[in-house]
């Protein structure tokens, strides 16, 4: 069974320069998270979804960042503009459902490679 | 959420157990301990979880006293690839339809020959 898939694994752009991530989540995966990872640092939520409707997104600095999930699948993560304080790896994760205790299981969030960004 | 604290980092060699071990003074009644793994340039992945006293899968065991103020994640006999951060985590399972993971710094364990 496919992972995550996240594109592209790497970015380089410059300050104020708009940039967008894609990712696929697992076939089946109602939730989807973006979270981002600084270096050395643990990964922090920035929005959460559930099909196609955003209910965590109290981490999501909406000035310059917005993310999409039109039709309960895929998901894309867009800055614009960006800067240099955004320079960092963008990682993606779906779990079957996001309410903890689903069904008497844990929901396992499965992480995809992460999108590296770098803005110069 | 409960805040965890864990070492920064470890040292261990080949064929040695590691038990790495998290503080959670504030964990509440309805929180899972889950511990996620994390190597260079991939997402963080699920290790094992568990609730109160002893969980064992076929990666790890993980221990949690009756106070469940702390747990320990153990690793029998690591190899180089088992060179990661793990991060302990805490969250509420019946927090109606919140799934929210607040990873930490982890602690980098790292495996020489």
């Amino acid at each position: 069974e496919a992972g995550v898939v996240q594109s592209p694994r790497y970015k380089i752009i410059e300050k104020k320069q708009p940039v967008a991530f894609w990712c696929n989540p697992i076939s089946g995966h109602n939730t989807l998270y973006w979270y981002r990872q600084n270096l050395g640092q643990g990964p922090e939520l920035l929005i959460r979804y559930e099909n196609e409707e955003a209910v965590d997104d109290s981490q999501l600095p909406k000035d310059r960042f917005s993310a999409e999930r039109l039709k309960g699948v895929d998901s894309t993560l867009k800055i614009q503009p960006a800067e240099l304080g955004d320079s960092a790896v963008y990682l993606c994760a779906s779990s079957l459902s996001g309410q903890w205790g689903f069904s008497g299981s844990y929901n396992e969030q499965f992480f995809g490679p992460g999108t590296r960004l770098t803005v110069l | 959420l409960a805040k965890t604290t864990q070492p920064i980092s470890m040292d261990s060699y080949e064929g040695q157990e590691v038990n790495i071990t998290c503080s959670h003074n504030n964990i509440a009644t309805n929180d899972y301990i889950t511990w996620y793994q994390q190597f260079p340039s991939q997402g963080p992945r699920f290790i094992i979880q568990g609730y109160k006293t002893k969980v064992t899968n076929e990666v790890a065991s993980l221990f949690i006293p009756a106070d469940r103020k702390s747990s320990t994640l153990s690793l029998p006999r690591v190899s180089l690839s088992d060179t990661a951060v793990y991060y302990c985590l805490v969250g509420d399972l019946y927090g109606g339809a919140t799934n929210k993971l607040i990873f930490g710094t982890g602690t980098l364990l790292a495996v020489q020959p």
